[in-house]
């Protein structure tokens, strides 16, 4: 599975969009970008995943570069309770293993 | 409600006392597996099943056991604990041709 590289930690205002980059640039063709959120200590939660198109579903939006070696993930009206580590996973689908990386630490500010 | 269950969800213990910690899901996924996670480790897998009486090991096994007797349930077993298996542990399942992992709560384990 492709390594991933995030930032470590990003603010943001409530209410606004939080942008959260995903640096993938070995990813291989039938890999899939997968996102995921832990809050606080809970189990990880799914967010949503593309191959190549951009996809968007009520939590989220997932924007892939061209090249596919990027990606961003966008939730566009954050709130306190999105406040969470966001984990940017690149796998083939039905791989035995998620690899979780540190992830991005995401602050929602009032 | 389709969910993944863990027991217990808090469990203090002492050193090389046999001790399992019970996994359930309820949606009849094929693929499931456990999880541990520590500061500045992330999250690793520790084994997985790819159905009943299948597992095999993942990034981290040594001290753990598992089995699949049933395809609900996915037991964690830890024969003989240690300080260093202290951890918050997670069990997860999918679909075989699922692309989303449903995780359980969470068990934080401390071995004294």
């Amino acid at each position: 599975d492709a390594k991933t590289t995030q930032p470590t930690s990003m603010d943001c205002a409530e209410g606004r969009a939080a942008n959260l980059p995903c640096n993938h640039s070995t990813i291989s063709g039938n890999e899939y970008v997968y996102w995921y959120r832990q809050i606080h200590s809970q189990g990880p939660q799914y967010i949503i995943h593309g191959l190549k198109n951009n996809e968007t579903n009520e939590m989220a939006s997932l924007i892939i570069t061209e090249d596919r070696k990027s990606s961003t993930l966008i939730l566009p009206h954050a709130t306190l309770r999105d406040t969470a580590v966001y984990y940017c996973i690149v796998r083939v689908p039905y791989g035995q293993n998620f690899v979780f990386g540190p992830g991005t630490r995401l602050s929602v500010l009032p | 409600e389709a969910q993944v269950t863990q027991n217990p969800r808090y469990l203090i213990t002492v050193t090389g006392k046999k001790l399992t910690v019970t996994c359930s899901q309820n949606m009849n996924h094929e693929y499931m597996s456990w999880y541990r996670q520590d500061p500045g480790l992330g999250l690793r897998q520790i084994y997985y099943s790819m159905n009943v009486e299948v597992t095999d090991k993942g990034d981290v096994p040594e001290g753990y056991k598992v089995s699949r007797k049933e395809k609900r349930n996915f037991p964690l077993i830890l024969e003989s604990p240690s300080p260093n298996q202290t951890s918050l542990y997670f069990c997860a399942s999918r679909a075989q041709a699922g692309y989303e992992q449903y995780f359980g709560p969470g068990t934080r384990l401390t071995v004294t």
